[in-house]
């Protein structure tokens, strides 16, 4: 089954309302990874979260990483048409008996201007 | 610095054929992954290769095979094609594990597009 699952699968806004996804595992991780995806592109990296209850901020993102490295989530403050994407968690570390990095199902943000 | 190449970029090919796919990573990345994305569905991991070796395979069946050379290039097959097997197909490489168990920053190649008539 899945191993890394990302809620909500969509989530459309209006432009200057707040967004968030959240990513969960089932197992302890030793890293969690923030990547975007452009409509017709392909995922960039955002960022890294490596420690507990590590937060991270860019801009109008923050990034943050559960107390117990199971759980993460970004928000993003204020949304613009460029945030327009999909937003993949990917968490590392030893997951379903083997050490890989495992992808989200992704979070599908679309805005109304 | 040269990001991730991918050729070719668009194929189309008809049932039964077979494809390879080539992934030329960052200059000394020697962890080539390889993923498979269809239109509203995320990253499904095809398999994970390091200095030559797979070192992760995804849940895709025999068909899907893949493997990476000394200069760490990487090629995915794909034999008896299926039109399911249409997608995106992106690789992506990094420098790999980063130590405690953690993973390196992935940098993803602009995918080859396959469309199976």
């Amino acid at each position: 089954g899945q191993q890394v699952m990302q809620i909500p699968q969509y989530q459309h806004v209006q432009e200057g309302e707040d967004f968030t996804t959240y990513c969960n595992s089932s197992t302890t991780l030793s890293n969690i990874q923030w990547y975007k995806q452009r409509p017709g592109g392909h995922p960039v990296f955002l960022i890294q979260l490596v420690k507990s209850g590590e937060v991270k901020k860019q801009k109008r993102l923050t990034f943050q990483f559960g107390e117990a490295k199971k759980n993460s989530s970004l928000h993003i403050t204020a949304t613009q048409t460029t945030d327009v994407g999909t937003y993949f968690c990917a968490g590392g570390g030893y997951i379903g008996g083997a050490q890989k990095l495992v992808f989200g199902q992704g979070t599908r943000l679309t805005i109304n201007p | 610095k040269a990001g991730v190449t991918q050729t070719p970029r668009y194929l189309i090919k008809t049932r039964g054929q077979q494809v390879t796919l080539s992934c030329s990573p960052i200059s000394g990345h020697r962890s080539v992954s390889w993923y498979q994305q269809t239109p509203g569905q995320g990253l499904q991991f095809l398999f994970e290769y390091f200095s030559e070796t797979q070192r992760n395979k995804g849940n895709f069946p025999g068909r899907f095979s893949g493997r990476q050379f000394s200069n760490s290039r990487s090629e995915m097959n794909v034999s008896t094609l299926e039109l399911g097997d249409s997608a995106l197909y992106l690789c992506a490489s990094s420098f790999g594990l980063a130590g405690g168990g953690s993973y390196n920053e992935q940098f993803f190649g602009p995918g080859t597009r396959l469309t199976v008539l």
